[in-house]
């Protein structure tokens, strides 16, 4: 089983739709979570962290349910400019911080 | 504030060729990262530093070398170039905290032929 396991894609969505990804990790003992957008050839960027209590940014919002070991993203009313590869990130803590990344959900908003 | 910069851009290496990719980062992180990212893969962790003169392997280092001699600079050394070491490589660095974000450089594409 993968550490984080992601839906690749892709999702093809008219601008204007609501659009739902969704992850899920394999280790327990997880600490932070996030969820990280990718242009084309580009270097990946924080879209936003995820907290046990949800959170929200603008039309974007992140859940994480530790139970599940489950997290998703919802973006709302998309934009063409939401194209980009969304990548779900998990960090083991300790020492080290170190990430583990997901394959990343492939999101194509179509006008 | 350049964040975190690596050249080169692209590179072409012949097969058992060496080289250094380098990577720099000015707002003095102390945790500093490699990883590489082949197509249809998620990012895979080459090594690590977690200060100067501190550095240990991630999940993949087979073929890489590190120093981190000073705070700011990270490279990473190819040692003898397979075809299977052609990727996109990402440094990226972050202030420490599980709960910080992780700043990348804008990538080394690098071919082996």
């Amino acid at each position: 089983r993968k550490e984080v396991e992601q839906d690749p894609g892709p999702f093809n969505v008219p601008e204007g739709a609501t659009v739902a990804f969704n992850c899920t990790y394999s280790n327990s003992a997880s600490q932070s979570f996030f969820w990280y957008r990718q242009d084309c050839r580009k270097e990946p960027k924080l879209l936003m962290s995820v907290y046990s209590s949800g959170n929200e940014d603008g039309r974007f919002t992140a859940q994480l349910n530790r139970a599940s070991q489950y997290i998703s993203l919802l973006i709302r009313d998309s934009k063409l400019s939401d194209s980009a590869t969304y990548l779900c990130v998990v960090n083991y803590g300790g020492a080290t911080n170190k990430l583990i990344f997901g394959t990343g959900t492939l999101l194509a908003v179509q006008p | 504030n350049a964040g975190v910069t690596q050249t080169p851009k692209f590179r072409i290496l012949k097969i058992g060729q060496s080289m250094t990719l380098q990577c720099t980062q000015d707002m003095n992180h102390n945790y500093m990262y490699w990883y590489r990212q082949d197509p249809g893969m998620g990012l895979k962790l080459i090594y690590y530093s977690v200060g100067a003169g501190i550095t240990d392997k991630g999940e993949v280092p087979n073929g890489y070398n590190v120093s981190r001699s000073t705070t700011e600079d990270f490279p990473l050394r190819l040692e003898l170039a397979a075809p299977s070491q052609t990727s996109v490589y990402f440094c990226a660095s972050q202030r420490g905290g599980s709960y910080n974000e992780q700043f990348f450089g804008p990538g080394t594409r690098l071919t082996v032929l």
